[in-house]
């Protein structure tokens, strides 16, 4: 059973700094992997989808790679903002056609 | 704003009350999903929907009951819930199911008393 963890659960940092979400799922046979961001109360937000044949995808400040082979993922934002405060949800899909599975998600707090 | 909207934002039942939480896309998408947030869980899809038909449903009690009339509209009707179903509920949809970007509503917000 295909299970997805996030480390750190939480994490605070001061704005400007460059910092790194981990993602981690113990099934390597994925079809696609996603990075989503909440904020408080609203729904999720896609971020970065990466498929299985990938190694990384860029959006803006954004970067997430994956490493099929040890199960891992990581998001990577630079120069971090107050406005990047959010959870940040990583999510695998195992195959085409079927569920999401999501992690607990890291929730990142940039001080101003 | 997103193209999914969700309404109610916040809904409060009691254990005998009936309810209905019902969802738009204004995206042409043809799948459309419910899915459940809890505290301190992870998100949980419960049902999936593909031009209309239900293709998913993920060991989802009796006590929720999916609707979806056409493919921009989905319903979720509530009968007899426990304080535990409790939870943020959120819509989503997609062009195609699920092997491609999920766009989400807001969630509503459902507190079961």
């Amino acid at each position: 059973k295909q299970e997805v963890t996030q480390i750190p659960a939480a994490l605070s940092v001061p704005e400007g700094e460059n910092l790194v979400l981990n993602c981690s799922f113990t099934d390597s046979a994925i079809y696609n992997l996603q990075w989503f961001r909440q904020d408080p109360g609203k729904g999720l937000t896609s971020l970065l989808l990466i498929q299985s044949s990938q190694r990384e995808q860029t959006s803006g400040r954004l970067n997430a790679s994956l490493d099929k082979s040890s199960g891992r993922s990581t998001l990577y934002i630079a120069a971090s903002q107050p406005g990047d405060s959010a959870t940040y949800l990583c999510a695998v899909q195992n195959q085409a056609g079927t569920a999401l599975i999501f992690g607990k998600g890291t929730t990142l707090s940039v001080s101003s | 704003e997103t193209g999914v909207t969700q309404t109610p934002r916040h809904l409060v039942m009691g254990m005998t009350n009936k309810k209905s939480l019902k969802c738009e896309q204004h995206l042409g998408h043809n799948a459309m999903y419910w899915y459940k947030q809890s505290a301190k869980k992870p998100l949980e899809l419960m049902f999936v929907y593909n031009f209309k038909e239900q293709t998913e449903n993920n060991s989802v009690p009796s006590r929720f009951s999916p609707e979806c009339p056409n493919s921009s509209h989905l319903f979720l009707h509530l009968h007899t819930l426990q304080p535990e179903d409790s939870a943020l509920y959120l819509c989503a949809s997609s062009q195609d199911p699920l092997a491609d970007t999920q766009y989400f509503g807001p969630g509503t917000r459902l507190t079961v008393l």
